[in-house]
């Protein structure tokens, strides 16, 4: 079956504009998980969804960065005036429920370069 | 201090070789996992376990929830395995993930 998409999949933009990057999880999949790997460091976490329930943003670096999951499937990563430190690869993740016994399945990324 | 180290940080080897790659944590978990992310950039879940030993083919994972480490093993070890595994635990209130910086395989034939 399709796995983890994410679009696009490079997106360069100038310093002070505003980004969204879009994750389809896979279909049936209620967790969602939003990763930033930065260049030469490793994987950071931002913030997760489980189904409905309000998104545990506890990872996010700053207020620039936002997130929402429409209907439960679909989620948006929108990073506003961003900057040059705001290059990385954005991963998406999901699984079936957001516990400890159910395996996360990655998306091939967006890689964001911030000029 | 890292809250979740791995070692080495760099790994070569010969096609056949016995591979080991560790990770120690200092926090509280509820699980650890093992990730290979190929030189591609794509990243694959090898193991989730919390407690004992995995084994899938010719990887195997263990856990030592006393001690805070970890260990993934690879037998006869393969030009295709190499890639960056990453160690990642996951926290009691299972909600963030922290991760090592990752362990780079290279396998020569």
């Amino acid at each position: 079956g399709a796995g983890v998409s994410q679009s696009p999949s490079n997106k360069v933009t100038e310093k002070g504009k505003d980004v969204e990057l879009r994750c389809d999880p896979i279909s049936g999949h209620t967790a969602l998980y939003w990763y930033r790997q930065s260049l030469g460091q490793g994987l950071e976490f931002l913030i997760y969804f489980q189904g409905n329930s309000a998104p545990d943003k506890s990872g996010l670096p700053s207020d620039r960065f936002s997130a929402e999951r429409t209907g439960g499937s679909v989620s948006t990563l929108t990073i506003q005036r961003t900057q040059q430190e705001d290059s990385a690869v954005y991963l998406c993740a999901s699984s079936l429920a957001h516990r400890v016994s159910y395996e996360q399945y990655f998306g091939p990324g967006t890689r964001l370069t911030v000029t | 201090k890292n809250e979740v180290e791995q070692s080495p940080q760099n790994l070569t080897a010969q096609e056949g070789e016995f591979i080991t790659i560790n990770c120690s944590y200092s926090v509280g978990i509820s699980a650890l996992h093992w990730l290979q992310q190929h030189p591609g950039g794509g990243i694959v879940s090898l193991f989730m376990l919390s407690s004992g030993k995995k084994k899938h083919g010719r990887l195997i994972a263990t856990i030592n929830i006393q001690e805070k480490h970890s260990s993934l093993h690879i037998t006869a070890s393969h030009p295709r395995d190499s890639a960056v595994y990453i160690c990642a635990v996951r926290g009691e209130n299972n909600n963030d993930m922290r991760f090592g910086a990752g362990t780079r395989l290279t396998v020569k034939p």
